[in-house]
């Protein structure tokens, strides 16, 4: 069973179309998030959310909007497209315990999104 | 902002050397501290982790250390072999829980 699971893996789109990615985790976990990876391998946060609550937005476009219908989905829908969010986006979950009990972040495969 | 430096960016050793990674962390609310792999066209995947209760910990030929109040932390790989090679990230969660800041990567070259 996969743990974290986003489709679809490759994303090929021309500029202004509207596409979205989804995610599903069943580790019971109570947060997720989205990241993005650009060509330098850089990992930076778009969103967290916990118990389909909105966390934190890390000064994403607002063409970008996440969507969590219940706390092991977590889906990205993206407007308008441009060039620069060709990109690797990598959903991934976390049990969010406090206190110092935080776990790991379990990542899905990716989605390579490329604008042309 | 919250800021997670990694140096260096790329490490190339050879096949039976050891391997260091250096990060250091600017949130001192920042306790948990996981370290990432990343193959060519995988997913980042968890090695090893240290909280901010301990100072080391180890887990065969990897280790990592941790020191709080110089806001630093290192791994540490002994005996690298080829299939150790890829990006490595280093990343710092904080109390809170929902936030994990990533540093930039290490590229690491093991040459057999």
């Amino acid at each position: 069973d996969t743990a974290v699971s986003q489709t679809p893996k490759y994303l090929v789109t021309q500029m202004g179309n509207d596409k979205s990615i989804k995610c599903e985790q069943n580790l019971g976990h109570d947060t997720m998030y989205w990241y993005k990876q650009d060509s330098k391998k850089f990992l930076k946060i778009m969103f967290s959310y916990n118990n389909k609550e909105l966390i934190i937005n890390e000064t994403v476009p607002n063409r970008f909007s996440p969507k969590s219908p219940d706390k092991a989905h977590l889906n990205l829908h993206i407007n308008s497209l441009e060039l620069g969010d060709s990109a690797v986006y990598f959903c991934a979950s976390s049990q969010t315990g406090g206190g110092g009990m935080n776990t790991e972040a379990f990542f899905g495969q990716g989605t390579r999104l490329t604008v042309v | 902002g919250e800021n997670v430096e990694q140096h260096p960016s790329t490490l190339s050793v050879q096949e039976g050397d050891s391997a260091v990674i250096k990060c250091t962390y600017s949130d001192s609310a920042s306790n948990y501290f996981p370290w990432y792999k990343q193959e060519l066209g995988k997913r980042p995947q968890l090695i090893i982790d240290i909280r901010s209760n301990v100072g080391e910990k180890k887990d065969q030929r990897i280790a990592v250390t941790l020191n709080k109040t110089a806001k630093h932390f290192s791994l540490h790989i002994t005996e690298t072999q080829p299939e150790d090679s890829a990006v490595y990230f280093c990343a710092a969660k904080d109390t809170g829980g929902f936030k994990t800041i990533f540093g930039a990567g290490t590229r690491l070259f093991v040459k057999a």
